[in-house]
């Protein structure tokens, strides 16, 4: 199947600081890129859907000026955590794909906010 | 209402017993369906699509009933292995692409 990488796996930064996570698509167009957060033993939550070119659609509750997503072309991603606190300490996935197929998964980064 | 809603579980079942989850959506509209299957801290993987006519992949039957609109998800003569979490996806296409939403999951654990 496609390939989505998505790194780094893992992180720990200081409260206060940015962190940035990129998702690739590997081998094929991803119209679509989602963002994901999900905390320990609960679901996959929405942050984000973005398509290429377009701004970001937040979920509600998802504060746009903090998690900045940019979608600049049709293979790459990102979701920057501006400020971070340990509140936002989370595995976020992100997932791509183009319209009808199936979503591709990213491998997920471990972030952990001290 | 959630647009996804499913039994969160945990189901125990010996090895080798038939167990089957459901799932709810809440859009008519939603186009297309999937079962992911997610293990403990690692990312969702594609089990299954789900087709109107129903489809079966080995020891996997996924249905869909959409005047009903609920999935579901049979697994027969289960393995230690199945033991994870099952997660059903709706794909609702809005104006710029596609838009997955996840229920919350149910997990599987098999034992001996």
């Amino acid at each position: 199947g496609a390939v989505v990488s998505q790194h780094p796996s893992w992180v720990i930064c200081k409260s206060g600081t940015s962190v940035k996570i990129e998702c690739r698509s590997l081998d094929f167009q991803a119209t679509t890129m989602f963002w994901y957060r999900q905390f320990p033993k609960q679901s996959l939550m929405l942050m984000a859907t973005s398509n290429e070119g377009s701004k970001a659609t937040y979920e509600q509750g998802v504060e746009k000026d903090k998690f900045l997503i940019n979608h600049a072309s049709l293979t790459l991603s990102t979701l920057t955590v501006t400020s971070a606190h340990p509140e936002d300490s989370s595995f976020y996935i992100c997932s791509a794909t183009d319209i009808y197929t199936e979503a591709f998964f990213g491998q997920g980064t471990r972030l952990t906010v001290v | 209402r959630k647009e996804v809603e499913q039994d969160p579980g945990p189901f125990n079942v010996p090895e080798g017993a038939t167990v089957a989850f459901n799932c709810t959506y809440s859009n008519s509209a939603s186009q297309s369906f999937f079962w992911y299957r997610q293990d403990c801290r690692k990312e969702p993987k594609l089990l299954m699509s789900v087709y109107s006519s129903g489809n079966e992949d080995g020891r996997f039957t996924a249905q869909l009933n959409r005047a009903s609109q609920y999935i579901s998800l049979l697994i027969r003569d289960s393995k230690l292995s199945d033991s994870a979490t099952y997660l059903c996806v709706v794909n609702n296409p809005t104006g710029g692409g596609n838009k997955l939403t996840f229920g919350t999951g149910t997990q599987l654990k098999v034992e001996l």
